[in-house]
């Protein structure tokens, strides 16, 4: 069966460190791989997309990689700070239109 | 630009009932998604309209259904409500023309079924 994992314990790190959250997948050949953030009480908001034929995406402190062969995605986030803090969830898009399937999402805390 | 935005933002209703949710896309949008979220199961899709055509479909029973307006706003009706329908649900617009866009969220609909 189709499954999309996410670590699903929460991640503490320290500010300053390199956060780095996992998506694997199984059963799917995405054409795209989306990441986003989720605050408490509110919608996900897009950050990063990566398509099957890169390896890396990169924007500011955000880094995303993209292995087809080990069906995996990395997310990182360098020299974190508190207001990092929040739920990522990576999502993908496996044919037309815009229908996305998310994973459960890893909660990321970042402490001083 | 305003962003997408969803009516009404919390609703409580009883089992058996019926609810529609509303969701106005970004200014020129023309793709909206529907999402259910449930703390068990997640963002799960439920289905993805464009041009006033449902484009996509999830896996979900035919008690859940929508529609969109020739103006791009959506709205998702959920028939005899149940228990288990409690949830978080969240519209997405998008342009639609082109795969793999960035999909704008709406703040959700926070439903209690009791």
């Amino acid at each position: 069966s189709q499954k999309i994992e996410q670590n699903s314990e929460a991640l503490n790190i320290q500010e300053g460190k390199t956060a780095t959250l996992t998506c694997n997948y199984t059963n799917y050949s995405p054409a795209y791989l989306q990441w986003y953030r989720q605050d408490p009480g509110r919608g996900p908001v897009f950050l990063l997309l990566i398509r099957e034929n890169e390896k890396e995406k990169r924007k500011e402190r955000l880094k995303v990689t993209f292995d087809t062969t080990l069906k995996q995605s990395l997310f990182h986030i360098t020299a974190s700070q508190p207001a990092d803090s929040a739920t990522y969830l990576c999502a993908l898009l496996a044919g037309g239109g815009n229908k996305l399937t998310f994973g459960t999402g890893t909660q990321l805390k970042v402490e001083l | 630009k305003a962003g997408v935005t969803q009516t009404p933002r919390y609703l409580i209703k009883t089992r058996g009932q019926q609810v529609t949710l509303s969701c106005s896309p970004i200014s020129g949008h023309r793709s909206v998604s529907w999402y259910q979220q449930t703390p068990g199961q997640g963002l799960q899709f439920l289905f993805e309209y464009f041009s006033e055509t449902q484009r996509n479909k999830g896996n979900f029973p035919g008690r859940f259904s929508g529609r969109q307006f020739s103006n791009s706003r959506s709205e998702m009706n959920v028939s005899t409500l149940e228990l288990g329908d409690s949830a978080l649900y969240l519209c997405a617009s998008s342009g639609g023309t082109s795969e793999g866009e960035t999909q704008y969220f709406g703040p959700g609909t926070r439903l209690l079924v009791l």
